[in-house]
């Protein structure tokens, strides 16, 4: 099945640091949904985006909703340790099946 | 935020066995999702069970491997059916409510 193509890959950063990760797809989505998963864990939902062009922020997260509908970005400010995990895109329309990325593997130095 | 609790958290199984993944919901939902992944990569959705419905299975999945019942609005099982090495993944259950919340996953390893 497709998978939404995120990047980049993998990052290594200092503490501190802020981050930036985007997520890119050939289809339009009507929500965009972004998911962190630890080691051992299921992902968590950590935010979603209903309308294109919508900026959304969690704390020290925030993500856009970009205007083609057919990207979004996430951005972490001030990196932690316990920022460490995968962070997965997903895209969905209506109450359909997500299409997920294919994540992004943060490692923070401290 | 839903709370979604699935047994067993891991496993460790002889090839040729069948395993029965239990999956608990804490609030009612029509539509729960089993999935599959492999370590450090993306997820692979196995199939979709509506409560009501038979399950729909993706390209790829077939039932009598991955037999799926859903009795109910709070609960759901996945069994790993006839199990080889191949099978050892993590397998994940969720929940579709305004979003989609998922279970802590199933670590199973066949030897």
């Amino acid at each position: 099945g497709q998978q939404l193509n995120q990047s980049p890959q993998s990052m290594f950063i200092q503490e501190g640091e802020d981050v930036s990760m985007n997520c890119t797809s050939s289809s339009i989505f009507n929500t965009w949904l972004w998911y962190k998963q630890e080691p051992g864990e299921g992902p968590v939902l950590l935010i979603a985006l209903y309308k294109a062009g919508e900026l959304t922020s969690n704390g020290r997260l925030t993500a856009q909703f970009g205007i083609t509908r057919k990207d979004s970005f996430l951005n972490i400010s001030a990196s932690i340790p316990s920022d460490v995990g995968i962070y997965f895109c997903a895209g969905q329309n209506g109450n359909e099946k997500l299409t997920f990325g294919t994540g992004t593997r943060l490692t923070i130095i401290p | 935020s839903a709370v979604i609790s699935q047994k067993p958290s891991r496993d460790i199984c002889q090839r040729g066995t069948s395993l029965t993944i239990q999956c608990q919901v804490d609030s009612q939902v029509t539509m729960m999702f089993w999935y599959r992944q492999q370590p450090g990569q993306s997820l692979t959705l196995i199939a979709t069970a509506n409560q009501g419905s038979e399950a729909t299975y993706e390209s790829g999945f077939v039932i009598d491997k991955f037999p799926i019942s859903r009795p109910n609005l709070t609960f759901s099982t996945l069994t790993v059916s006839n199990m080889s090495p191949e099978d050892s993944s993590i397998y994940l259950c969720s929940a579709q409510y305004t979003e989609a919340f998922f279970g802590q996953g199933t670590r199973l390893t066949v030897v």
